[in-house]
């Protein structure tokens, strides 16, 4: 089966700028994942989608992320205006409900952002 | 709150030999999983192994293997006969079981393991 699939693979931009990454999860897989990894640190849980719903975004910042996932399918996240501290790898993963605890996540490669 | 510590920055391991990477967690709850990911240069996330809280039994994939202590909370992951290819960054994770599919993963800080030919 294809994997997840998220573009841009990079992406340098200006602080202030705005900028949006994509996610083509797994085929059938209604939990979606947006997590942010700052450099030597693990991924943070940025939302949770479960099909087009959210089910978790405590820790988005909401004043300049948003995130949409339209037909359950693809989801873009959105940074507005970015800031220096923004500069992370975006990482996206979808899973199965009924085999997320056997199987856990598929991730995709992620985004690196760079804000200079 | 729950929290994972890696407290390895970095490992080095001689090619074919064994190497143990330390996890800790805190939670207060009974029921959950614990997940080793891997993550190489290619950033992307791959599962190395999991382990149920509820099974006493350790859980081994292949050359992979857990030492699961629950009461001491501790998740250490046993890599043997490393390879070349086993050097990335590894990461420990914690899933609550409550709630169903809500639940996230939260990670620690991970650890770099490096091969030595």
């Amino acid at each position: 089966e294809a994997g997840v699939a998220q573009s841009p693979r990079y992406k340098i931009i200006e602080k202030r700028q705005s900028v949006a990454f994509w996610c083509n999860p797994i085929s059938g897989h209604a939990t979606l994942y947006w997590y942010q990894q700052i450099l030597g640190q693990g991924p943070k849980l940025l939302i949770q989608f479960q099909n087009n719903g959210v089910v978790d975004d405590s820790q988005l910042p909401k004043d300049r992320f948003s995130a949409e996932r339209l037909k359950g399918v693809d989801s873009t996240l959105k940074i507005q205006p970015a800031k220096l501290e923004d500069s992370a790898v975006y990482l996206c993963a979808s899973s199965l409900i009924e085999t997320i605890s056997r199987h856990g996540y598929t991730f995709g490669s992620g985004t690196r952002l760079t804000v200079v | 709150a729950q929290t994972v510590t890696q407290s390895q920055p970095e490992m080095s391991v001689q090619e074919a030999e064994t190497v143990t990477l330390s996890c800790t967690y805190d939670t207060s709850e009974s029921d959950y999983y614990l997940f080793w990911y891997k993550q190489p240069p290619s950033r992307q996330m791959i599962l190395v192994i999991r382990q149920e809280a509820y099974k006493q039994q350790n859980a081994t994939e292949n050359r992979f293997s857990v030492n699961f202590q629950k009461a001491a909370k501790s998740f250490s992951l046993k890599i043997s006969d490393s390879q070349l290819g086993d050097a990335a960054m590894y990461f420990c994770a914690y899933r609550t079981n409550y709630g169903g599919s809500q639940g996230n993963l939260i990670f620690g800080k991970g650890t770099k393991l490096s091969v030595k030919p």
